[in-house]
C-alpha cells in the first residue's frame, strides 16, 4: 500500500526557516511526480509546489516562489520542502501528495500532514 | 491563474438524500477536474478525476460530470460517512487551484 509520512513541522519565528520531509513507501517513488499542498487553520486547500519524477522540473505557487524550494532524493524515497523567510500566513498543515501520473495533475495519495506554525 | 468556484458553500441533507455540488472554472479546462472528500482532522481523499472517472475503491454512489467550465459532483444516496467537506481541483496546468470547498452537513 502506498504511504506518505511527513515530518519536520513545528513552531518557527517569522523570518525563520524549516525543512519538511516526506518519506514514501509502498510504491516506486522515482516514477512519480510529487506535490506539496497546504491548509491554513479552518481554511481550504492550497497547492504549494510540484516536482517531476527525476527532480529536474519544479513549479511553485506565487505566494511561495523565491522562498520555498522543493526537492527529492530518489535513493532515499524522500521528498523535501525547504521553507525560508517564513511568514505568519505560511501557518498551515502541509500535506505531501503523490501525483496520479496521468497527463493531468491529480493527487491520489496523501500523507497525514505536518503542522507549521509561524509566530513570534 | 484558473479560478475554481464551488456552490453552495454548505448544504444540509439527510441520509438517503441525493446531493449535487457544482464547480465552475474561470476558463475552459476540458475534463481535467478532480473531486476530493475531506473529513475533519484527516487528509483529503481523491474521489473523481477527469471529471467523471471514479477513483479505485470509491463507492459507486459518487459520480461526476461536466466539461469546459461547469462540473458537478453527485452523491446518489447519502450515507452517514459522506458528511464531510468536498473540494474540486483543476488538473489542467500550473498553478493547480482548488475550489473553496462545500461543507455537507447532516440535517
Amino acid at each position: 500500500e502506498a504511504q506518505l509520512v511527513e515530518s519536520g513541522g513545528g513552531l518557527v519565528h517569522p523570518g525563520g526557516s524549516l525543512r519538511l520531509s516526506c518519506a514514501a513507501s509502498g510504491f516506486t517513488f522515482s516514477s512519480f511526480w510529487m506535490h506539496w499542498v497546504r491548509q491554513a487553520p479552518g481554511k481550504g486547500l492550497v497547492w504549494v509546489s510540484r516536482i517531476n519524477s527525476d527532480g529536474s522540473g519544479t513549479s511553485y505557487a506565487d505566494s511561495v516562489k523565491g522562498r520555498f524550494t522543493i526537492s527529492r532524493d530518489n535513493a532515499k524515497n524522500t521528498l523535501y520542502l525547504q521553507m525560508n523567510s517564513l511568514r505568519a500566513e505560511d501557518t498551515a498543515v502541509y500535506y505531501c501528495t503523490r501525483d496520479k501520473n496521468g497527463p493531468h495533475y491529480y493527487m491520489d495519495v496523501w500523507g497525514k500532514g505536518t503542522t507549521v506554525t509561524v509566530s513570534s | 491563474d484558473i479560478q475554481m468556484t464551488q456552490s453552495p458553500s454548505s448544504v444540509s441533507a439527510s441520509v438517503g438524500d441525493r446531493v449535487t455540488i457544482t464547480c465552475r472554472a474561470s476558463q475552459g479546462i476540458s475534463s481535467w477536474l478532480a473531486w476530493y472528500q475531506q473529513k475533519p482532522g484527516k487528509a483529503p481523499e481523491l474521489l473523481i478525476y477527469d471529471a467523471s472517472s471514479l477513483q479505485s475503491g470509491v463507492p459507486s454512489r459518487f459520480s461526476g460530470s461536466g466539461s469546459g467550465t461547469d462540473f458537478t459532483l453527485t452523491i446518489s444516496s447519502l450515507q452517514p460517512e459522506d458528511f464531510a467537506t468536498y473540494y474540486c481541483q483543476h488538473g489542467d496546468s500550473f498553478p493547480i487551484t482548488f475550489g473553496q470547498g462545500t461543507r455537507l452537513e447532516i440535517k
